[in-house]
C-alpha cells in the first residue's frame, strides 16, 4: 500500500555535526509537513512545502521538496542540543473516496552528543 | 502551545477495563484526529471526526470508539483494555475537513494499562 518511509530511524551526532533525515512517499505528494516531537513532547508543525525542487529555510534548518514531489529532506546544520528530538515528515496519501488523510513517516530520532 | 487540550494527562487502569480520553480542539477547527503512539514507534492514525460526523478511519480496534459533540470536542473510549493498549494518545485538530491539512496536537494522554 502507499506509504511514507523516512530514513534514518536513529542518528547520533556529537554537537556541532551536520544532520539529516530523508523522507520518501510511493506516490506523488500534493505538499509534504515536518513535525517535531521533543522528549515527553507532542508534535509541533515545522513547515509546509507545496512546489516542486521547492527548498525553504528556518534557520539552521534546511527543508527541501523533491523535482518529482516524491521525496524530501530536512538538514540541520551545527547541531546544537535543543535540536534533540523525533521529526516527522508526513504526506497527504489517497485515503479512498475521494479523499486523502495524512500520514507520517515513522520518524527519525535525533540524538545530539554535547 | 498549540490550543489543543488533552484531559487527563496521565491515567492509569487494569486490564479489562474503560476509559475516555477528552480533546477539545483550537478555537475555529472543525476537525479532529486520533492517533496513537507507542514507545518509540510512530503516529498511527486512529480516527478522524469533522464537525460532528466521522471523516476518515485509520487502524481502529474495534474495541476503540470516539465521538465529536456539537462543542466540536472529541472523547476516545477504550474498552477491554490490554497491556498493549498502554500508549500515548494524541489529539489533532485542524481547520478544514480535509485530511491532508496541518493538524495541530495536543499534549497527550499517556496511558497505562497494568
Amino acid at each position: 500500500g502507499q506509504q511514507v518511509m523516512q530514513i534514518p530511524q536513529y542518528q547520533h551526532v556529537q554537537e556541532g555535526e551536520d544532520f539529516t533525515t530523508y523522507c520518501n512517499s510511493s506516490t506523488t505528494l500534493s505538499n509534504i509537513q515536518w513535525y517535531k516531537q521533543r522528549p515527553g513532547g507532542h508534535p509541533v508543525f515545522l513547515i509546509q512545502l507545496v512546489k516542486s525542487g521547492e527548498v525553504k529555510k528556518q534557520k539552521r534548518l534546511t527543508f527541501q521538496f523533491g523535482e518529482a514531489k516524491k521525496n524530501s529532506s530536512l538538514h540541520i546544520t551545527a547541531t546544537q542540543t535543543t535540536d534533540v528530538g523525533t521529526y516527522f515528515c508526513a504526506g497527504p496519501l489517497y485515503s479512498g473516496a475521494g479523499s486523502y488523510q495524512l500520514t507520517f513517516g515513522k520518524g527519525t530520532k535525533l540524538s545530539v552528543i554535547p | 502551545d498549540s490550543g489543543v487540550t488533552q484531559t487527563p494527562k496521565h491515567l492509569i487502569t487494569a486490564t479489562g477495563q474503560r476509559v475516555t480520553l477528552r480533546c477539545s480542539p483550537r478555537s475555529g477547527d472543525l476537525s479532529v484526529y486520533w492517533y496513537q503512539q507507542s514507545l518509540d514507534q510512530g503516529l498511527q492514525f486512529l480516527i478522524q471526526y469533522y464537525n460532528g460526523e466521522e471523516r476518515a478511519k485509520g487502524n481502529i480496534l474495534e474495541r476503540f470508539s470516539a465521538q465529536q459533540f456539537p462543542d466540536l470536542h472529541s472523547e476516545l473510549n477504550l474498552s477491554s483494555l490490554e497491556l498493549g493498549d498502554s500508549a500515548l494518545y494524541f489529539c489533532a485538530s485542524s481547520v478544514a475537513g480535509q485530511g491532508e491539512k496541518t493538524q495541530y496536537f495536543g499534549p497527550g494522554t499517556r496511558l497505562l494499562v497494568l
